[in-house]
Order: C-alpha cells, then sequence, then structure tokens
C-alpha cells in the first residue's frame, strides 16, 4: 500500500524558513518523480514543485522560483521542500504527491502558516 | 504558463442526474511522447484530492464506472452519468505536459 506521510508543518514568521519533509512507502521511491501541491485555506490546488526520480531535475512554480528548494534522499525514500523568505501569502496545507506527468497518490497534507 | 479553464466553477445537480465539467488548456496537452497529461481530481470536504481519470479516459482502479473522462488537444470533460450523494465535492484538472505543471480553479458539486 502506497503512503505518503508529511511532517515539519507549524507556524512560522513571515521572512523565517521550514523545512517539510515526506516519507514515501509501498513502492519503489528511486522509481518516480515526484510533486509538491498546496492549498491556501479555502482555496484551489496549486501546483508547487517537482523533481525527477533521480533528483537531477527540479521545477517550480514562479512564485516560489529562488526561495524553495525541492530535494529527495532515494536511500531514506524521503522527499523535502525548503522553503525559505516565507510569506504570508504561503500560507497553506503542502500535499507530497508520487509522479510528476500524473500524480496517484497523496499525503494527508501538513499545514504551514506564516504569520507575525 | 498553461492556464486552465475550468467551468462551470458551481455545478448543482440533483440526484440520479448526469454532470459535466468542461476544462480547457491554453495551449495543446499533447506531449513529445504522444501522450496527453490531462488529469482528473476529487477532493471531497476535509480530504486529501485523490486521482479519478489520467491520460484524459483512463479510469483510476476502484473509481465508479459513471465517472468518464473525453476529450483532445485543449479541450477535455468529465461526465458523471449519475450523481450519487457521495460525489459531492470540488473538481481539478490537471495538465501534466508542460513546464510548470497547472490545476484548473476547481468545479464545486453539489447536490440540489
Amino acid at each position: 500500500e502506497v503512503q505518503l506521510l508529511e511532517s515539519g508543518g507549524g507556524l512560522v514568521q513571515p521572512g523565517g524558513s521550514l523545512r517539510l519533509s515526506c516519507a514515501a512507502s509501498g513502492f519503489t521511491f528511486s522509481s518516480y518523480g515526484m510533486t509538491w501541491v498546496r492549498q491556501a485555506p479555502g482555496k484551489g490546488l496549486e501546483w508547487v514543485s517537482g523533481i525527477s526520480s533521480s533528483g537531477s531535475n527540479t521545477y517550480y512554480t514562479d512564485s516560489v522560483q529562488g526561495r524553495f528548494i525541492v530535494s529527495r534522499d532515494n536511500s531514506k525514500n524521503t522527499l523535502y521542500l525548503e522553503m525559505n523568505s516565507l510569506r504570508a501569502e504561503d500560507t497553506a496545507v503542502y500535499y507530497c504527491a508520487k509522479g510528476h506527468f500524473t500524480v496517484d497518490y497523496w499525503g494527508q497534507g501538513t499545514l504551514v502558516t506564516v504569520s507575525s | 504558463d498553461v492556464v486552465m479553464t475550468q467551468s462551470p466553477l458551481s455545478l448543482p445537480v440533483t440526484l440520479g442526474q448526469p454532470a459535466s465539467i468542461s476544462c480547457r488548456s491554453g495551449q495543446s496537452l499533447v506531449s513529445s511522447d504522444g501522450n496527453t497529461y490531462l488529469t482528473w481530481f476529487q477532493q471531497r470536504p476535509g480530504q486529501s484530492p485523490r486521482r479519478l481519470i489520467y491520460k484524459v479516459s483512463n479510469r483510476d482502479s476502484g473509481v465508479p464506472d459513471r465517472f468518464s473522462g473525453s476529450g483532445s488537444g485543449t479541450d477535455f470533460t468529465l461526465t458523471i452519468s449519475r450523481v450519487e450523494a457521495e460525489d459531492v465535492g470540488v473538481y481539478y484538472c490537471m495538465q501534466g505536459t508542460h513546464w510548470p505543471r497547472t490545476f484548473g480553479q476547481g468545479t464545486k458539486l453539489e447536490i440540489k
């Protein structure tokens, strides 16, 4: 059974940093691209970032380019999202998802709140 | 970025009646590998999204056959043949052909 378990969310002040993790199990993690998607309170889904199976290729939406870094450790079956220079508009539930042409499994999400 | 435009944004439907959601993309979603990476998701209240349909018309395992996807190029449709109470939620399309990936705004299905 595929499982994706996000962690690392919380309350952070504007300009601060957080690192999200996503522990994957139930599939061969190193064979799949992975995706981060976020959802602001009461809003729709927003694609944030993607990473290839090896980690050699990374992609970002414009609003996070230069502030967020996606990475993965295939030996630990874990996906990461390092978030810097956080803004109020980054407040959202962050989901990790398996795949990046399509995504077939989603985690339960972790809430990031950026507020003073 | 490829803009994904869904309509309608709100969809009140009577139980047992059909429902249809349109998703239009600003560019063709035909990939250089010949695939069209258009996905439909359902998000029930308080839950993570769930994939229903991938590559335009392929239904996921466990998804009722009343859900179907169709379309090509830039114009796609999700159809529910007979709406049931458990179908209440928000439906999103997503393109996986171009970087960055993009979602439609979402269509909220409710029971009339």
